[in-house]
Protein backbone atom coordinates (compact mmCIF):
# COMPACT_ATOMS: atom_id res chain seq x y z
CA UNK A 1 0.00 0.00 0.00
CA UNK A 2 1.20 3.51 -0.89
CA UNK A 3 1.84 5.63 2.22
CA UNK A 4 2.51 9.61 1.90
CA UNK A 5 3.49 10.76 5.43
CA UNK A 6 4.24 14.81 5.91
CA UNK A 7 5.45 16.20 8.94
CA UNK A 8 8.05 19.27 9.86
CA UNK A 9 4.62 21.53 10.00
CA UNK A 10 3.59 24.36 12.57
CA UNK A 11 3.64 28.02 13.71
CA UNK A 12 6.69 29.99 12.26
CA UNK A 13 7.02 33.69 12.25
CA UNK A 14 6.93 35.81 8.92
CA UNK A 15 10.70 35.47 7.94
CA UNK A 16 11.51 32.57 9.50
CA UNK A 17 12.09 29.00 7.92
CA UNK A 18 10.72 25.56 7.99
CA UNK A 19 11.49 22.57 6.34
CA UNK A 20 8.73 19.53 5.75
CA UNK A 21 9.58 16.08 5.25
CA UNK A 22 7.88 13.17 3.03
CA UNK A 23 8.53 9.64 4.13
CA UNK A 24 7.44 7.14 1.42
CA UNK A 25 6.23 3.55 1.79
CA UNK A 26 4.97 0.82 -0.67
CA UNK A 27 6.45 1.67 -3.79
CA UNK A 28 9.67 2.31 -5.54
CA UNK A 29 10.56 5.94 -4.50
CA UNK A 30 13.76 6.53 -6.53
CA UNK A 31 11.13 5.80 -10.01
CA UNK A 32 8.87 8.27 -9.28
CA UNK A 33 8.91 12.07 -9.27
CA UNK A 34 7.79 14.08 -6.45
CA UNK A 35 5.49 17.40 -6.12
CA UNK A 36 4.50 19.50 -2.70
CA UNK A 37 0.49 20.88 -3.51
CA UNK A 38 -0.59 23.11 -1.14
CA UNK A 39 -3.86 24.52 -0.16
CA UNK A 40 -4.83 27.31 2.00
CA UNK A 41 -7.39 27.85 4.19
CA UNK A 42 -10.91 27.02 2.63
CA UNK A 43 -9.10 27.44 -0.42
CA UNK A 44 -8.47 25.71 -3.73
CA UNK A 45 -5.13 23.67 -4.60
CA UNK A 46 -1.90 25.09 -5.58
CA UNK A 47 0.88 23.46 -6.82
CA UNK A 48 4.16 24.56 -5.49
CA UNK A 49 7.03 22.70 -6.56
CA UNK A 50 7.83 18.86 -8.36
CA UNK A 51 11.49 17.18 -8.59
CA UNK A 52 12.69 14.58 -11.05
CA UNK A 53 12.74 10.64 -9.89
CA UNK A 54 16.48 11.02 -9.44
CA UNK A 55 16.53 14.73 -8.75
CA UNK A 56 17.87 16.00 -11.45
CA UNK A 57 15.68 18.64 -12.36
CA UNK A 58 12.95 21.13 -10.33
CA UNK A 59 10.28 23.13 -10.89
CA UNK A 60 8.50 25.75 -8.79
CA UNK A 61 5.11 28.31 -9.16
CA UNK A 62 7.60 31.96 -9.35
CA UNK A 63 5.76 32.67 -6.11
CA UNK A 64 8.24 29.94 -4.20
CA UNK A 65 11.27 30.60 -6.53
CA UNK A 66 14.44 31.42 -4.99
CA UNK A 67 12.39 30.95 -1.07
CA UNK A 68 11.43 27.30 -1.52
CA UNK A 69 13.70 24.34 -2.35
CA UNK A 70 12.73 20.57 -3.10
CA UNK A 71 14.78 17.96 -2.36
CA UNK A 72 15.01 14.42 -2.09
CA UNK A 73 16.74 11.34 -0.82
CA UNK A 74 16.47 8.26 -2.50
CA UNK A 75 18.60 5.73 -0.24
CA UNK A 76 15.95 6.91 2.77
CA UNK A 77 12.51 7.71 0.03
CA UNK A 78 11.80 10.83 1.59
CA UNK A 79 11.09 13.78 -0.07
CA UNK A 80 11.90 17.48 1.81
CA UNK A 81 10.57 21.07 0.91
CA UNK A 82 12.90 23.69 2.77
CA UNK A 83 10.76 27.01 2.94
CA UNK A 84 12.69 30.44 3.77
CA UNK A 85 11.41 33.69 3.96
CA UNK A 86 7.91 32.67 4.85
CA UNK A 87 5.16 35.02 4.13
CA UNK A 88 1.74 34.93 5.46
CA UNK A 89 0.16 34.09 2.31
CA UNK A 90 2.27 30.47 2.61
CA UNK A 91 0.01 29.46 5.50
CA UNK A 92 -1.48 26.49 4.17
CA UNK A 93 -1.92 22.57 4.32
CA UNK A 94 1.03 21.05 2.60
CA UNK A 95 0.30 17.51 0.66
CA UNK A 96 3.30 15.58 -0.55
CA UNK A 97 2.04 13.73 -3.66
CA UNK A 98 3.56 11.03 -6.64
CA UNK A 99 3.34 13.89 -9.76
CA UNK A 100 3.42 11.91 -13.48
CA UNK A 101 0.77 14.27 -15.49
CA UNK A 102 -1.27 13.54 -12.51
CA UNK A 103 -0.93 13.17 -8.65
CA UNK A 104 -1.90 10.07 -8.40
CA UNK A 105 -1.19 9.88 -4.30
CA UNK A 106 -1.42 11.99 -1.59
CA UNK A 107 0.07 12.08 2.01
CA UNK A 108 -2.62 13.60 4.35
CA UNK A 109 -1.08 16.67 4.77
CA UNK A 110 0.41 18.88 7.20
CA UNK A 111 -0.29 22.63 7.83
CA UNK A 112 2.22 25.29 7.73
CA UNK A 113 0.70 28.95 9.85
CA UNK A 114 2.79 31.79 9.45
CA UNK A 115 2.02 34.22 11.79
CA UNK A 116 3.56 36.68 14.61
CA UNK B 1 -0.83 31.49 -16.93
CA UNK B 2 -3.66 29.23 -18.44
CA UNK B 3 -6.40 29.86 -15.72
CA UNK B 4 -9.24 27.22 -15.30
CA UNK B 5 -13.24 28.61 -14.22
CA UNK B 6 -15.19 25.74 -13.21
CA UNK B 7 -18.64 26.05 -12.97
CA UNK B 8 -20.56 25.91 -10.99
CA UNK B 9 -19.33 26.87 -7.37
CA UNK B 10 -21.74 25.18 -5.87
CA UNK B 11 -24.44 22.82 -6.79
CA UNK B 12 -26.37 20.27 -4.84
CA UNK B 13 -28.27 17.03 -6.22
CA UNK B 14 -31.10 14.37 -5.20
CA UNK B 15 -29.56 11.07 -5.34
CA UNK B 16 -30.05 9.31 -8.71
CA UNK B 17 -29.99 12.71 -10.47
CA UNK B 18 -27.42 13.63 -13.35
CA UNK B 19 -24.22 16.12 -12.21
CA UNK B 20 -22.41 17.82 -15.13
CA UNK B 21 -19.59 19.71 -13.64
CA UNK B 22 -18.01 22.38 -16.21
CA UNK B 23 -14.03 23.84 -16.65
CA UNK B 24 -12.92 25.89 -18.94
CA UNK B 25 -9.71 26.98 -20.09
CA UNK B 26 -8.18 30.35 -20.78
CA UNK B 27 -5.92 28.86 -22.76
CA UNK B 28 -6.35 25.28 -25.46
CA UNK B 29 -5.36 22.54 -23.17
CA UNK B 30 -4.26 18.90 -24.89
CA UNK B 31 -5.72 16.91 -21.26
CA UNK B 32 -7.62 17.40 -18.23
CA UNK B 33 -7.60 15.43 -14.81
CA UNK B 34 -10.28 15.64 -12.15
CA UNK B 35 -10.02 15.33 -8.55
CA UNK B 36 -12.06 14.81 -5.76
CA UNK B 37 -11.82 15.90 -2.01
CA UNK B 38 -14.20 15.26 0.76
CA UNK B 39 -14.07 17.18 3.86
CA UNK B 40 -11.62 16.61 5.79
CA UNK B 41 -9.36 14.09 3.62
CA UNK B 42 -6.62 14.48 0.96
CA UNK B 43 -7.91 14.93 -2.91
CA UNK B 44 -8.52 11.98 -4.85
CA UNK B 45 -7.28 11.06 -8.24
CA UNK B 46 -10.54 10.74 -10.43
CA UNK B 47 -10.27 11.12 -14.28
CA UNK B 48 -6.85 11.14 -15.96
CA UNK B 49 -6.01 12.27 -19.71
CA UNK B 50 -9.56 14.06 -19.92
CA UNK B 51 -11.94 10.57 -20.00
CA UNK B 52 -10.09 8.04 -18.20
CA UNK B 53 -10.93 6.97 -15.00
CA UNK B 54 -8.73 6.06 -12.35
CA UNK B 55 -8.55 2.75 -10.63
CA UNK B 56 -11.21 2.07 -8.15
CA UNK B 57 -13.12 5.22 -9.68
CA UNK B 58 -16.70 4.07 -9.87
CA UNK B 59 -17.96 3.95 -13.54
CA UNK B 60 -20.95 6.64 -12.57
CA UNK B 61 -18.32 9.33 -13.19
CA UNK B 62 -17.09 10.58 -16.53
CA UNK B 63 -15.05 13.02 -18.28
CA UNK B 64 -15.28 14.68 -21.71
CA UNK B 65 -14.01 18.12 -23.42
CA UNK B 66 -11.37 18.87 -25.71
CA UNK B 67 -9.81 22.56 -26.77
CA UNK B 68 -10.78 25.02 -23.90
CA UNK B 69 -13.70 23.13 -22.63
CA UNK B 70 -14.27 20.10 -20.15
CA UNK B 71 -16.63 18.61 -18.27
CA UNK B 72 -17.24 16.05 -14.87
CA UNK B 73 -20.62 13.62 -15.19
CA UNK B 74 -21.50 11.92 -12.94
CA UNK B 75 -24.52 10.05 -13.90
CA UNK B 76 -26.38 8.90 -10.78
CA UNK B 77 -25.22 11.03 -7.92
CA UNK B 78 -25.11 9.02 -4.96
CA UNK B 79 -24.42 10.44 -1.04
CA UNK B 80 -20.62 9.52 -1.28
CA UNK B 81 -19.62 12.03 -4.31
CA UNK B 82 -20.35 14.77 -1.58
CA UNK B 83 -17.20 16.73 -2.10
CA UNK B 84 -15.38 19.53 -3.88
CA UNK B 85 -14.10 18.94 -7.16
CA UNK B 86 -11.12 20.06 -8.83
CA UNK B 87 -10.20 20.37 -12.67
CA UNK B 88 -6.38 20.25 -13.44
CA UNK B 89 -3.79 21.08 -15.90
CA UNK B 90 -0.34 20.88 -17.47
CA UNK B 91 -0.07 21.34 -20.92
CA UNK B 92 1.08 24.51 -20.08
CA UNK B 93 3.74 25.63 -17.13
CA UNK B 94 3.03 26.37 -14.42
CA UNK B 95 0.84 23.30 -13.60
CA UNK B 96 -2.84 25.02 -12.46
CA UNK B 97 -5.92 24.02 -10.66
CA UNK B 98 -9.50 25.33 -10.88
CA UNK B 99 -10.85 27.10 -8.06
CA UNK B 100 -13.37 23.98 -7.46
CA UNK B 101 -16.24 23.09 -7.54
CA UNK B 102 -18.58 22.26 -4.19
CA UNK B 103 -20.97 19.50 -4.61
CA UNK B 104 -23.31 18.62 -1.87
CA UNK B 105 -26.31 15.81 -1.50
CA UNK B 106 -30.11 17.18 -1.33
Amino acid sequence: EVQLVESGGGLVQPGRSLKLSCAASGFTFSDYNMAWVRQAPKKGLEWVATIIYDGSRTYYRDSVKGRFTISRDNAKSTLYLQMDSLRSEDTATYYCATHSATFDYWGQGVMVTVSS
Amino acid sequence: EIVLTQSPTTTAASPGEKVTITCLASSSVSNMYWYQQKSGASPKLLIYSTSSLASGVPDRFSGSGSGTSYSLTINTMEAEDAATYYCQQWSSNPLTFGSGTKLEIK
